[in-house]
């Protein structure tokens, strides 16, 4: 089964409001998570670390005031798309470090902007 | 700053055959190589992982190997199935780093 859990799996939402992504471990505990987003025909880019208990580090060109990243406790972590607009549509995707080097992924999230 | 390329961007292949994917980065100072399935409309399956010290991984008809000096990796896929059809995907990096994706290989095995 999924040790990473990802919702919602696909979200609609019109030009100009916020869309809420949230990225779950299940049965353990990640204090780091990060954040992928993936154009279509293009490949996965990492857009932001998130720490829990800390701000997130956002790769370059990446807005860190457009996509808020909150790592409220060790087993969640959500992604806020603010004033999303068309060109924001893409798949977003999370992952967890595990044990080992184990990295575990969201089912990810189809997000298309209206 | 890593890049990593994945040749060929397609492939389409008959039923049966042997083939192999290509991966190549930049900065061999890598922490894990790890190669992924992405099917569409869907995320992300976790193929193979080989860690910086090792040379190869091996799982089922795949067998991953791994080239650090030349900065290289391979995806051999042996006796192809249609079921095989979709997106690789080889990404460098892990641990408390995030990863560098290559843009793909789309793969068709024709039945």
């Amino acid at each position: 089964g999924a040790v990473v859990s990802q919702h919602p799996s696909r979200v609609i939402c019109k030009s100009g409001t916020s869309v809420k992504i949230e990225c779950r471990s299940l049965d353990f505990q990640a204090t780091t998570m990060f954040w992928y987003r993936q154009f279509p025909k293009q490949s996965l880019m990492l857009m932001a670390t998130s720490n829990e208990g800390s701000k997130a580090t956002y790769e370059q060109g990446v807005e860190k005031d457009k996509f808020l990243i909150n790592h409220a406790s060790l087993t969640l972590s959500t992604l806020t798309v603010t004033s999303a607009h068309p060109e924001d549509s893409s798949f977003y995707i999370c992952s967890a470090p595990g044990l080992g080097n184990t990295i575990y992924f969201g089912e990810g999230s189809w997000l298309t902007v209206v | 700053k890593q890049e990593v390329t994945q040749i060929p961007a397609a492939l389409s292949v008959p039923e049966g055959e042997n083939l192999v994917l290509n991966c190549s980065f930049t900065d061999s100072a890598i922490y894990n190589l790890q190669w992924f399935r992405q099917d569409p409309g869907k995320g992300l399956t976790s193929l193979l992982l080989i860690q910086s010290s090792q040379r190869e991984q091996t799982s089922g008809r795949l067998n991953a190997s791994l080239d650090k000096s030349s900065g290289r990796s391979t995806l051999y896929i042996a006796a192809s199935q249609p079921g095989d059809s979709a997106t690789y995907l080889c990404a460098s990096g892990g641990g408390a780093d995030g990863l560098t994706f290559g843009k793909g290989t789309h793969l068709i095995i024709q039945p």
